[in-house]
């Protein structure tokens, strides 16, 4: 199946700074979110973004798709957006999302 | 009230004891899932269900079973419960005009002595 691997493992942001967290996946996919689960566990789906880019807010995704990767951007970061960023992916004719081991970022006052 | 709601939000129990774990929706979404999550591990899906009559293993399903009861009820059985299943486990659905979009349950917490 699809392998996902997410960079960097951790981390750690002064309240304000820009981060970029990194999605490599290792076949070409159907299906690609991202997803923010908070310090309480909850998990929010951020993006559906299996190519191109999109914004939402502070946030935006893009996903190259020909290279088999794809980048979440957080801009002006807070402290509530910490937690950590899961990606997730599936291969064509498969509906099994494989989850990356996630990206756990704090964000300091 | 929640979209996707899980009950028991968290279950301590014993090895060896049936367990089973809830997923109710008012998304009206026709697949459901159950994914477990461990430290450091990420999610890792164990059924998924596309609708009332399909049923479908998912990379870790051995020592769990499940039951698709109405299209808004999807539920997890641990028969015998072993330590090594002590985890957080999530419900979630997708369907509609996204229907390729995950939203999760709160989650439930077990812990199995």
């Amino acid at each position: 199946g699809i392998q996902v691997e997410q960079s960097p493992p951790d981390l750690i942001l002064q309240e304000g700074a820009n981060s970029t967290l990194r999605c490599n996946f290792s076949d070409s996919v159907n299906n690609l979110q991202w997803f923010h689960q908070n310090p309480w566990g909850q998990l929010i789906n951020l993006f559906y973004i299996p190519s191109g880019t999109k914004q939402n807010g502070r946030l935006s995704a893009t996903t190259v798709a020909t290279e088999r990767y794809s980048l979440l951007y957080i801009s002006s970061s807070q402290t509530t957006d910490s937690g950590v960023y899961f990606c997730a992916a599936s291969g064509a004719g498969s509906y099994q999302l494989t989850f990356g081991k996630g990206t756990k970022l704090s964000v300091i006052p | 009230d929640a979209d996707v709601t899980q009950t028991p939000r968290n279950r301590i129990t014993k090895t060896g004891k049936r367990i089973m774990l809830e997923c109710s929706q008012t998304k009206g979404h026709d697949r459901m899932y159950w994914y477990r999550q461990d430290p450091g591990l990420g999610l890792r899906l164990i059924y998924y269900s596309f609708d009332v009559k399909d049923i479908n293993k998912g990379e870790i399903s051995d020592g769990y079973s499940v039951s698709r009861q109405a299209q808004a009820k999807f539920s997890l059985s641990l028969e015998s419960a072993i330590p090594n299943q002590t985890a957080l486990y999530f419900c979630a659905t997708s369907g509609g005009t996204g229907a390729n979009v995950l939203t999760f349950g709160a989650g439930s917490r077990l812990t199995v002595l």
